[in-house]
């Protein structure tokens, strides 16, 4: 059985600094691309950024880009999110997901963590 | 940059009805577009990629078409269950979402 497990989320000041992880499990973590997508309270979906297999292709939405950064550990099973200049607008639920393309990206993401909060406050 | 507009915001719908939801991208995506439904407290759920393709043990009753800007995510009989969001995606782009309720 596929598992995402988010962690890593809390409340944190404007400015500071966050660090999610994703534990994996029930598939070849390695074989998959993996994406960070957030949901703020009561809004719609929004895709964060995502990391192919081996690292070798990174994106990131352009309202994160120069802030976050997405880092995975095929050893450990793990995906990361390191959030750094948060702003108040960054509030929301990150959900891990699972790209369901072996060994590319198709950005069709077929298992998903039930999300971790991040709110961002003074 | 692509957007992708979702439409009707809110479908009001009694169980056994059909409910047609739709999709418009604002340049060709040819049939990279798949389709989620959201219930309140869940993660998203994938339905449909590739515009038409079901996701694994998605019902039959849900089924997807179009390609080029303008897609239908369509429920033939609404299940109790059925009633929830529903959002397109377009790889980095997800639609505003459509919220369908009971009647």
């Amino acid at each position: 059985e596929v598992q995402l497990v988010e962690s890593g989320g809390g409340l944190v000041q404007p400015g500071r600094s966050l660090r999610l992880s994703c534990a994996a499990s029930g598939f070849t973590f390695d074989d998959y691309a993996m994406h960070w997508v957030r949901q703020a309270p009561g809004k719609g979906l929004e895709w964060v950024s995502g990391i192919s297999w081996n690292s070798g292709s990174i994106g990131y939405a352009d309202s994160v880009k120069g802030r976050f950064t997405i880092s995975r550990d095929n050893a450990k099973n793990s995906l990361y999110l390191q959030m750094n200049s948060l702003r108040a607008e960054d509030t929301a639920l990150y959900y891990c997901a699972k790209d369901d393309d072996y060994s590319s990206s198709s950005y069709y993401f077929d298992y998903w963590g039930q999300g971790t909060l991040v709110t961002v406050s003074s | 940059e692509i957007v992708l507009t979702q439409s009707p915001a809110t479908l009001s719908l009694s169980p056994g009805e059909r409910a047609t939801l739709s999709c418009r991208a604002s340049q060709s995506v040819s049939s990279y577009l798949a389709w989620y439904q959201q219930k309140p407290g869940q993660a998203p759920r994938l339905l449909i990629y590739d515009a038409s393709n079901r996701a694994t043990g998605i019902p039959a009753r849900f089924s997807g078409s179009g390609s080029g800007t303008d897609f239908t995510l369509t429920i033939s009989s609404l299940e109790p269950e059925d009633f929830a969001v529903y959002y397109c995606q377009q790889r980095s782009k997800f639609g505003q979402g459509t919220k369908l309720e009971i009647k």
